[in-house]
């Protein structure tokens, strides 16, 4: 079946250092693979997506490569701000079923000035 | 534009008591998707309309579950008889087409629904 692993957190960075979050998957076939942010008192947000193996996502500085040979999306930012602290969720929706979401368990990250 | 809204943003109710959630998508969506995160977990699908149509409800947990989309825009997802285990937050999300390569999905803000 469809799953997504992500690292645990929280994470804790200070501002400007790099960021990476795991993010790991299983399907079958080739599935679509989506980075959403929630911040502090909002609503999930499509950070990034890739929809077939190679591509790569990017917004807001943020980048995640789709590595087929490794079954993973991991997420990066070469110098975070205060205002990335966030939980970001790894998604993906399976080939035989585009609408069906499947998420991983989030990752809080904490920014300090 | 407005984005999805969900009413209302919190929940109470007693154990064993009719709840209803409400989902506004945003104007022009087609696919319109319920999901439930449970504290410190991600979301977890339950239902998917395509217009008025229920096209995938294999997520939803039991018979207590049911949702509408009677004209296709509003959903209305009904819980009965809750349980503890019910205590969550709703996650309604719509996206433009619902076919053919992933759409990205629009969440709404959540109901969070604690059941005493």
């Amino acid at each position: 079946g469809n799953s997504v692993t992500q690292m645990e957190g929280p994470v804790t960075l200070s501002e400007e250092a790099f960021l990476t979050i795991n993010c790991t998957y299983t399907a079958t076939g080739y599935p679509s693979l989506f980075w959403y942010v929630q911040y502090p008192g909002e609503g999930l947000q499509l950070l990034l997506k890739a929809t077939k193996a190679d591509d790569k996502g990017s917004n807001k500085g943020f980048e995640a490569t789709y590595r087929k040979e490794t079954t993973s999306f991991h997420l990066e930012k070469g110098s975070v701000q205060v205002s990335d602290s966030a939980v970001y969720f790894c998604a993906l929706s399976g080939h035989d079923n585009f609408n069906k979401f499947y998420f991983g368990s989030g990752t809080k990250l904490n920014v300090k000035p | 534009g407005a984005g999805v809204s969900q009413t209302p943003s919190n929940k109470v109710t007693e154990k064993g008591k009719y709840v209803e959630l409400r989902c506004d998508p945003i104007s022009g969506h087609t696919a319109l998707y319920w999901y439930r995160q449970s504290l410190g977990q991600g979301p977890e699908f339950l239902i998917y309309f395509q217009g008025t149509g229920a096209a995938d409800d294999s997520g939803l947990p039991n018979d207590r579950f049911f949702a509408v989309r009677p004209e296709g825009s509003v959903s209305t997802l009904k819980i009965q008889r809750t349980e503890r285990g019910d205590s969550a937050v709703y996650l309604c999300a719509s996206s433009l087409v619902g076919s053919g390569v992933a759409d990205t999905q629009y969440f709404g803000p959540g109901t969070r629904l604690t059941v005493l």
